[in-house]
């Protein structure tokens, strides 16, 4: 499955909102459980990856609640209400519902 | 707390071998699926592999099938990545993941460099 994520790279002016958009070669809905498996994560300079947005919509623990995840089949978002300067970093999203999961080229989010 | 230590990086020579280890603790190891990530120098993350719990179901990804082998001993609480006839696209950071909620990738390790360089 083709992940493919816009754009490349985000310049946003704290305080401002955000958007970046994930789009996957087949749909990441599973009939079975009714479950979208599309995850956000987000890599900060010089850290190592973390989860942010799990199966579609659900934040991660301790996950600010200005991070929100959307979408349905094969179109996804990640929105940030309010840019804060310490979410720069990598997004990227990734489908798990089926191997090889495989994630986005990945969003570089700029202050 | 969730702790994963991976170590085993180094610089090697194409068609060389290197094998990583990350170690666990704070959690049930032999409970959770675990899985290889990567990122290269300028690229993206890669989906490396997984291995469930018991060790008997893996899975990889298509630039890696053959010539890399997830394994785990749970008794150690440490899963492992052999690496064989490695390339220079190969290069790059390996991260260790725990499965966390509905199996995302909840938490990871620090990561461990290697370098495939002649």
């Amino acid at each position: 499955i083709v992940m493919t994520q816009t754009p490349g790279s985000l310049p946003v002016t704290p305080g401002e909102p955000a958007s970046i958009s994930c789009r996957s070669s087949q749909s990441l809905w599973d009939g079975d459980d009714g479950d979208t498996y599309l995850d956000w994560y987000l890599q900060k300079p010089g850290q190592s990856p973390h989860l942010l947005i799990y199966t579609l919509y659900h934040r991660a623990a301790g996950v600010p609640d200005r991070f929100s995840g959307s979408g349905s089949g094969t179109d996804f978002t990640l929105d940030i209400s309010r840019v804060e300067a310490e979410d720069v970093g990598v997004y990227y999203c990734m489908q798990r519902i089926k191997f090889p999961y495989t994630f986005g080229q990945g969003t570089k989010l700029e202050i | 707390e969730v702790q994963l230590v991976t170590s085993g990086g180094d610089v090697v020579q194409p068609g060389g071998s290197l094998r990583l280890s990350c170690a666990a603790s704070g959690f049930s190891f032999d409970d959770s699926d675990m899985h290889w990530v990567r990122r290269a120098p300028g690229k993206g993350l890669e989906w490396v592999s997984v291995i469930y719990w018991d060790g008997g179901t893996t899975y990889y990804a298509d630039s890696v099938r053959g010539r890399f082998t997830v394994s785990r001993d749970n008794n150690k609480n440490s899963l492992y990545l052999q690496m064989n006839a490695l390339r220079s696209e190969d290069s790059g950071f390996y991260y260790c993941a725990k499965e966390g909620y509905s199996d995302s990738l909840g938490s990871w390790g620090q990561g461990t460099l290697v370098a495939v360089s002649a």
